[in-house]
Formats: structure tokens, C-alpha cells, sequence
């Protein structure tokens, strides 16, 4: 079945560093890849995405880029603030599976000054 | 603004008492779903509603039963509650045309 695979946090950086947070994923076909992000005490907000091979999402700062050759979507961002710390899910959806979502478990970032 | 609406934010029950979530949505889409998201852990597809038409995800327990009265709204029903049930109960909604879900803040829950 469809799987992904995030790296284990929680992922710790001083304010504007650089960050990467590594997702694999395991699935047949061409899924659509999403990354959501999850503030303290609140539910999941759509982050970025991408919907075929080579494409790049992008939002708030915040890229990743759908490479099919190495099953990969790696969430950067260049410079990240205190207020980017949250929980990141990347999460795939694969076609003929009516709209369901495979998460990962997730990657704690605390940010500090 | 569209969005997703669930109520309450945070719930106390008891042990064993039957407990009714809500959720709804003014985006007029024609899917919900509700997932269970345990501490540290990646959210658990429980059941969707596409329009009328329920699906229960294979492992999902008889325990949790849900309700979807009109296009607008949605309700998690847990018959009877134990300790491991206790999680984040988090509403989300597409329309099959767009890959993308929303989701609503959730509602946690605490069973005592």
C-alpha cells in the first residue's frame, strides 16, 4: 500500500536558519503530494503541494519539489521564524482512491531566537 | 470567509458515555471526512461521506458511528467511549474535482 516517510523530530533551529525536512514516499501511480502544517492546539492547514513530476509548490516562504526518480518531497525554507514552529505532515494522494490522504507522522520544529 | 466548523473545541466525557461531535462547512463540498489523531501521531482516516453515500475505512471501529444530515453538516458519534479513545477528532471536506482537503481546527477530546 501507499506509505510515506518523515524524518523524526523534533527538528531544532535558531531563527533564519536554513531548514529541510526529508519525505519519501512509497505508491503506485502518480499521486499528488501535499505538505500541511499543524500549529499548537489547532487542526491541519494546507501548506503547499505539487501534482506531477518536477513541479515545485510553494508558499509562505516555504518549497518543495516533487521528484518522482527518488520518491521525494523535501520541505525547505530558506530562513524560518519562531512563528513557523509547528508540527509538518507531508502526505500523499493516490488516483482511483477518492480523495484519501496517506499522512506521514509528522516533524516537531521548534524555532528559537 | 468558507470554512470548516467544529464544535465543540474541546469535549469531556466519561467513560462509556455516548458523545456527539459536529462538524460543518460552508464550502459546499460534496465530501467530509473525520479523522482521529492520537498525540504525536498522523491523523487516522476513520469515514467519509461522499454526499449521502457513507464509507467506513476497514479498520475503524463499531464504536464510531457517524451522520451526515444535509451537504453542511457532519457528526462523529461514539457509542461508548474508552481511554484510548481520547485523541483529536479533526472534520475535513473536498470536492473530488481538487486534490485538496480543508480542515477544520478539531475538537479535542478527553475521556475520564
Amino acid at each position: 500500500g501507499d506509505s510515506v516517510t518523515q524524518m523524526e523530530g523534533p527538528v531544532t533551529l535558531s531563527e533564519e536558519a536554513f531548514l529541510t525536512i526529508n519525505c519519501t514516499y512509497t505508491a503506485t501511480g502518480y499521486p499528488s503530494l501535499f505538505w500541511y502544517v499543524q500549529y499548537p492546539g489547532e487542526g491541519l492547514q494546507l501548506l503547499l503541494k505539487a501534482t506531477k513530476a518536477d513541479d515545485k509548490g510553494s508558499n509562505k516562504g516555504f518549497e518543495a519539489t516533487y521528484r518522482k526518480e527518488t520518491t521525494s518531497f523535501h520541505l525547505e525554507k530558506g530562513s524560518v521564524q519562531v512563528s513557523d514552529s509547528a508540527v509538518y505532515f507531508c502526505a500523499l494522494r493516490n488516483t482511483g482512491t477518492a480523495s484519501k490522504l496517506t499522512f506521514g507522522t509528522g516533524t516537531r520544529l521548534q524555532v528559537t531566537l | 470567509d468558507a470554512m470548516v466548523i467544529q464544535n465543540p473545541r474541546y469535549q469531556v466525557t466519561q467513560f462509556g458515555k455516548p458523545v456527539t461531535l459536529s462538524c460543518s462547512q460552508t464550502l459546499n463540498h460534496n465530501v467530509m471526512y473525520w479523522y482521529q489523531q492520537k498525540s504525536s501521531q498522523a491523523p487516522k482516516l476513520l469515514f467519509h461521506y461522499y454526499d449521502k453515500d457513507f464509507n467506513n475505512e476497514a479498520d475503524t471501529p463499531d464504536n464510531f458511528q457517524s451522520r451526515r444530515p444535509n451537504t453542511s453538516f457532519c457528526f462523529l458519534d461514539i457509542r461508548s467511549p474508552g481511554l484510548g479513545d481520547a485523541a483529536m477528532y479533526l472534520c475535513a471536506t473536498s470536492t473530488l474535482i481538487y486534490n485538496e482537503q480543508f480542515f477544520g481546527p478539531g475538537t479535542r477530546l478527553t475521556v475520564l
